[in-house]
């Protein structure tokens, strides 16, 4: 089946650190990947995605890259700030057949920005 | 604006009690879903709609149940016999013309039963 893996959490940081969240998935087929950004309370927002190998997502600072060779798309951020605590989410999606769009997501990691 | 409205934010019952969340989009989305968020887990797939009148069960689908009358809605009913129905729920709907793929999600209906 499909699975992502996310390292472990939570991670704290002091504002202005580089971030690194680690996201390895095994899927059947050849998947779209995401990243999605829950802030407290609130629902999942789209952060960033890649479609295809070698594609890479970017938005408000972060980026990660679709490495086929190694199942990997790992979240990178150069210089954190504590508006981006959080907790983040990787996932996965099969086009067609019988995934339904489903999306497969990772356990989370809770980004804590210290100032 | 467009987007997915879920409410109430929070909602208490007793156990032994049904109680329904709402869902609503105005993004002329086709397909429709629901998850649920435990605490220090992801989120897992209760049921999908990707049209008008059919839905299909996702991972969890035991002891809930769904409809699907108009494109925009997309109702949850946790029945009694959710062994474990405290939990955050999440909404999301998607484009079904294969362009993409992202979900987009509602902020959520926080449940708590005692």
């Amino acid at each position: 089946g499909n699975s992502v893996t996310q390292m472990e959490g939570p991670v704290t940081l002091s504002e202005e650190a580089f971030l690194t969240i680690n996201c390895t998935y095994t899927a059947t087929g050849y998947p779209s990947l995401f990243w999605y950004v829950q802030y407290p309370g609130e629902g999942l927002q789209l952060l960033l995605k890649a479609t295809k190998a070698d594609d890479k997502g970017s938005n408000k600072g972060f980026e990660a890259t679709y490495r086929k060779e190694t199942t990997s798309f790992h979240l990178e951020k150069g210089s954190v700030q504590v508006s981006d605590s959080a907790v983040y989410f990787c996932a996965l999606t099969l086009a067609g057949g019988t995934s339904y769009g489903k999306l497969t997501f990772g356990q989370g990691t809770i980004l804590t920005v210290h100032p | 604006d467009g987007g997915i409205t879920q409410s109430p934010k929070y909602l208490f019952r007793k156990e032994g009690q049904n109680v329904t969340l709402s869902c609503e989009q105005n993004l002329n989305h086709d397909a429709m879903y629901w998850y649920r968020q435990d605490p220090g887990q992801g989120l897992r797939l209760i049921y999908y709609s990707q049209i008008v009148n059919d839905f299909q069960k996702g991972d969890i689908a035991e002891g809930y149940s769904v409809s699907r009358e108009k494109k925009e809605s997309f109702p949850l009913t946790v029945t009694s016999a959710q062994k474990n129905p405290t939990a955050f729920y999440l909404c999301a709907s998607r484009m079904q013309d294969g362009s993409s793929y992202e979900q987009y999600f509602g902020p959520g209906t926080r449940l708590t039963v005692t």
